[in-house]
């Protein structure tokens, strides 16, 4: 009875690879998000899909691209990874929009080597 | 812009020892407030939160906060913490688009 999952939950890649996390929610809540947890525990915002649209794009690079084919999935691809890109990714969901209270997925810790 | 400050990073307690955590927003209109807690290895969950109402405000395990809106603040406490309460305490508030932004969390270690 996993709310919000996401697959892998640790993925070591070279850099310049192209990568892809899923995440599902089976809370059917609207709304979606990916984070980004740095070395620091920092969490920033980086997409927000409000009912497969996208709501949300922070200043991310343009080789992370969000897809959602319906509103219970947020998948999040890379491309071209670079060492910076190593960090926690989270997913979340909320039942509405933005502001309610967001349950997090179990991340998925990125290393780009 | 939103941000939201968390003055203590890392914070040792024994365990039975009172616990409070700062937290101060910078955005003065109406906001949501949360904290958030990251046990070790683990996702983020939601300790308690704060819409309107009563600004003294219980969550899950024993933690409380206070919203003060006239101080941009909303400290979490516990009356007396346990070794299990040992992770990452997370303030997040909305901004005015409706974004979640956290705080850069604070390291709770509670030693036996």
């Amino acid at each position: 009875d996993t709310a919000v999952s996401q697959t892998p939950k640790y993925l070591v890649t070279q850099m310049g690879n192209d990568k892809s996390i899923k995440c599902e929610q089976n809370l059917g809540h609207d709304t979606m998000y990916w984070y980004k947890q740095d070395s620091k525990k920092f969490l920033k915002i980086m997409f927000s899909y409000n009912n497969k649209e996208l709501i949300i794009n922070e200043t991310v690079p343009n080789r992370f691209s969000p897809k959602s084919p319906d509103k219970a999935h947020l998948n999040l691809h890379i491309n071209s990874l670079e060492l910076g890109d190593s960090a926690v990714y989270f997913c979340a969901s909320s039942q509405r929009s933005l502001g309610d209270e967001q349950y997090f997925g179990p991340g998925t810790r990125l290393t780009v080597t | 812009a939103q941000s939201v400050s968390q003055h203590n990073h890392h914070v040792i307690l024994s365990e039975a020892a009172s616990l409070e955590l700062g937290c101060n927003y910078s955005y003065g209109g109406t906001v949501n407030l949360f904290w958030y807690v990251q046990y070790p290895g683990q996702h983020l969950q939601l300790l308690l939160k704060y819409f309107s109402g009563d600004p003294l405000v219980k969550g899950i395990k024993g933690f409380e906060a206070e919203f003060i809106k006239s101080k941009f603040s909303f400290n979490l406490r516990k009356p007396s913490v346990q070794w299990s309460d040992t992770a990452e305490y997370f303030c997040a508030v909305t901004d005015l688009t409706d974004k979640l932004i956290f705080g850069t969390g604070t390291r709770l270690q509670v030693f036996p």
